[in-house]
């Protein structure tokens, strides 16, 4: 089944405590991207990658980090958690080159930041 | 910068009746891609309605069916015969594909009830 998953899809952390959110696709997508959504500012992008090796910022990339060294994982990682980071958070993937448009979402991952 | 804005935070409507969603743009390019996506309670993002700029047909899907204005920037959802599963968070979102780019921007949501 083609999709994309995230893991974990609940987090309750500590401000300051290293965390890891990861992101697979399994459909051979060059395109992948990381949102946060928050109340009433709909999703804003952190970071995306055209392709393995290739990261750029995104709308609201201030306190994370992500990599992409191999084509199918696109993990974010928060070096630094902090409240303001409590959120909800998407991965998603796109074959950019041929339909930029049909993205395909994860199931999501509910962060909490003590 | 490319921004959408949706103006409608919550909308309410009878089972079987039709809701329009508004949703409006801003953008100097003039290649680009609309799009509407359904959040429903389990949170996944859905895809419902695609619009390409260079299209003048509106597009539809089933009870689904837009009013684009390129010209007024406006990009509307139409939903007929309005089921109880259509309730959701609506979000309208705009894309550009540039050469060695690709940005999605998404609206704030519109979150529609339908009642029984």
């Amino acid at each position: 089944e083609a999709q994309v998953t995230q893991n974990p899809r609940y987090l309750i952390t500590v401000t300051g405590k290293k965390l890891t959110v990861t992101c697979s696709q399994n459909m051979n997508h060059e395109y992948m991207s990381w949102y946060r959504q928050d109340p009433g500012l709909g999703l804003r992008q952190i970071y995306y990658s055209m392709n393995v090796e290739v990261t750029d910022k995104g709308d609201v990339p201030e306190g994370y980090k992500v990599s992409r060294k191999e084509k199918r994982n696109f993990p974010l990682i928060l070096e630094s958690p902090s409240p303001n980071q409590t959120s909800l958070y998407f991965c998603a993937s796109s074959f950019w080159a041929a339909s930029p448009d049909t993205q395909y979402f994860g199931p999501g991952t509910r962060l909490t930041v003590l | 910068a490319q921004t959408v804005t949706q103006s409608q935070p919550e909308m309410s409507v009878q089972e079987a009746e039709t809701v329009t969603l508004s949703c409006t743009y801003d953008t100097s390019e003039n290649n680009y891609y609309l799009f509407w996506y359904k959040q429903p309670p389990s949170r996944q993002m859905i895809l419902v309605i695609r619009q390409e700029a260079y299209k003048q047909q509106n597009a539809t899907e089933n009870r689904f069916s837009v009013n684009f204005q390129k010209a007024a920037k406006s990009f509307s959802l139409k939903i007929s015969d309005s089921q109880l599963g259509d309730t959701a968070m609506y979000f309208c979102a705009f894309s550009l594909r540039l050469s060695n780019d690709y940005k999605l921007s998404f609206g704030a949501g519109t979150t529609v009830t339908v009642r029984a």
